[in-house]
């Protein structure tokens, strides 16, 4: 069965520091994606980045980027100069099957200024 | 271009009551999502519409919950009758492809 684990529960920056996220994660898929959403307050989720498992290159969006170890199955988020606006639940999703996808349990990101 | 759009934003009810919930999705998008998330976890899904068909209901509590996508666009979630641990926000996604567009969700309490 497919599974997806976020073991940091909160996470805790200064401003403009840099922080990794991490996400493991099993799936029978073999081409696949992978994605990490955020969740600010309003509850609405917002796609952050997404990574082509069959692509050996990191996916980055501005001051996100992802370590992505496929044989490891690991996939971390890495925000780099982190920002008030970046303080939300951060969760990593992967494929269950055709356009589904199971998500973590979320990391809380605390930034500080 | 507009995003998906969910009613209502917060609902109230006592348990043994049915409770619907509405979504519009993304102009175009073929599928549609319907995910519960309860305080401190990730969203689980709950059913998946492919245009008007249903693709997955495997963890649709189908004793309580119903969900329907009639004309394959706009899609209502109820639930009847209503338990504590049905307090959870709801949320509503729409695809194209592979990235799922969510609405801003309906927070459910129970008491």
């Amino acid at each position: 069965a497919q599974t997806v684990t976020q073991s940091q529960p909160e996470m805790s920056v200064q401003e403009a520091e840099t922080v990794t996220l991490s996400c493991t994660y099993d799936t029978s898929e073999s081409d696949y994606y992978l994605f990490w959403y955020k969740q600010p307050p309003s509850r609405q989720m917002i796609l952050v980045i997404r990574q082509e498992a069959y692509k050996q290159q990191n996916a980055t969006e501005n001051r996100f980027s992802v370590n992505f170890q496929k044989a490891a199955k690991s996939f971390s988020l890495k925000i780099s100069d982190s920002q008030l606006g970046d303080a939300a639940m951060y969760f990593c999703a992967c494929p269950s099957g055709t356009y589904k996808y199971i998500f973590g349990t979320g990391t809380r990101l605390k930034v500080l200024a | 271009e507009a995003g998906v759009a969910q009613s209502p934003r917060y609902k109230i009810i006592e348990k043994r009551q049915s409770v619907a919930f509405w979504c519009n999705p993304i102009s175009g998008h073929a599928t549609l999502y319907w995910y519960q998330q309860i305080l401190g976890q990730g969203p689980k899904l709950l059913i998946q519409f492919q245009n008007n068909g249903v693709v997955d209901d495997s963890q649709l509590p189908k004793d309580r919950f119903s969900a329907e996508r009639l004309k394959g666009v706009d899609s209502t979630l109820k639930i009847q009758p209503a338990k504590l641990e049905d307090s959870a926000v709801y949320l509503c996604a729409s695809s194209q492809s592979l990235e799922q567009f969510f609405g801003p969700g309906t927070r459910l309490t129970v008491l």
